[in-house]
């Protein structure tokens, strides 16, 4: 089935240490996002790619990178997490005609020590 | 500023009673309004939409209606199973924001046996 897979789904990293979250997809979708959930709060996107075009929240923290190799694989890097940072991090992806609805992984809930 | 607000943290109904789920939003640029479904440890999934030119869009047993006057949209589940316990999400989307989606906090509905 096609589809949405990011890893790891739990991850727990301590203070200032970096961490790199990654998603896979096989949807074959020009655009992957990247949005953190807080508890009991919305997602949150940080940004998005459109094909290798970035694309920045003007809100998104400095400390939060992204990298997009080529259509398949996404990764989010935190340089430095801070305990603000812990939170569940989805990766979703979508076509590029407008009204197609965004695909999401299962999240990776980070923890941060 | 939450743009999109679902007010109702959490709904319980019992079983093939109608559910209704509220939802808000203060961006009258907003073209496109879609629900998702989010069980535990999974990430949402997409559920159904509505454009801005319609007021009605069904499927099966799930009804959104949008009233753009009032800037408010619900989504109706009809009957409701229990299968149906989960988080719904709200989101919206602008003519200028290439599939940018902003989320509501969720609304947890709870259908009992």
């Amino acid at each position: 089935d096609a589809m949405v897979i990011q890893n790891p789904r739990y991850q727990v990293t301590q203070f200032g240490k970096p961490v790199t979250l990654s998603c896979s997809q096989t949807l074959n979708h020009n655009v992957m996002y990247w949005y953190q959930q807080k508890s009991s709060q919305a997602p949150k996107l940080l940004f998005h790619y459109y094909d290798k075009d970035f694309n920045n929240e003007a809100d998104t923290p400095d400390n939060f990178q992204s990298r997009r190799p080529n259509t398949s694989f996404c990764f989010l890097d935190i340089r430095s997490p801070g305990l603000g940072d812990a939170a569940m991090y989805l990766c979703a992806t979508s076509g590029l005609v407008k009204g197609n609805e965004q695909f999401f992984g299962p999240g990776t809930r980070l923890t941060v020590l | 500023d939450q743009q999109v607000k679902q007010n109702s943290p959490s709904l319980s109904v019992q079983e093939g009673r109608i559910s209704i789920l509220n939802c808000d939003y203060t961006n009258s640029m907003f073209d496109y309004f879609l629900w998702y479904k989010k069980y535990p440890a999974e990430g949402p999934t997409f559920l159904i939409s509505i454009s801005s030119i319609k007021d009605k869009n069904e499927d099966g047993r799930f009804t959104v209606f949008l009233n753009k006057s009032a800037k408010h949209l619900s989504l109706h589940i009809v009957p409701s199973q229990p299968g149906d316990s989960a988080v719904y999400f709200c989101a919206a989307s602008a003519q200028t924001g290439f599939q940018k989606l902003v989320f509501g906090t969720g609304t947890r509905l709870l259908v009992s046996p």
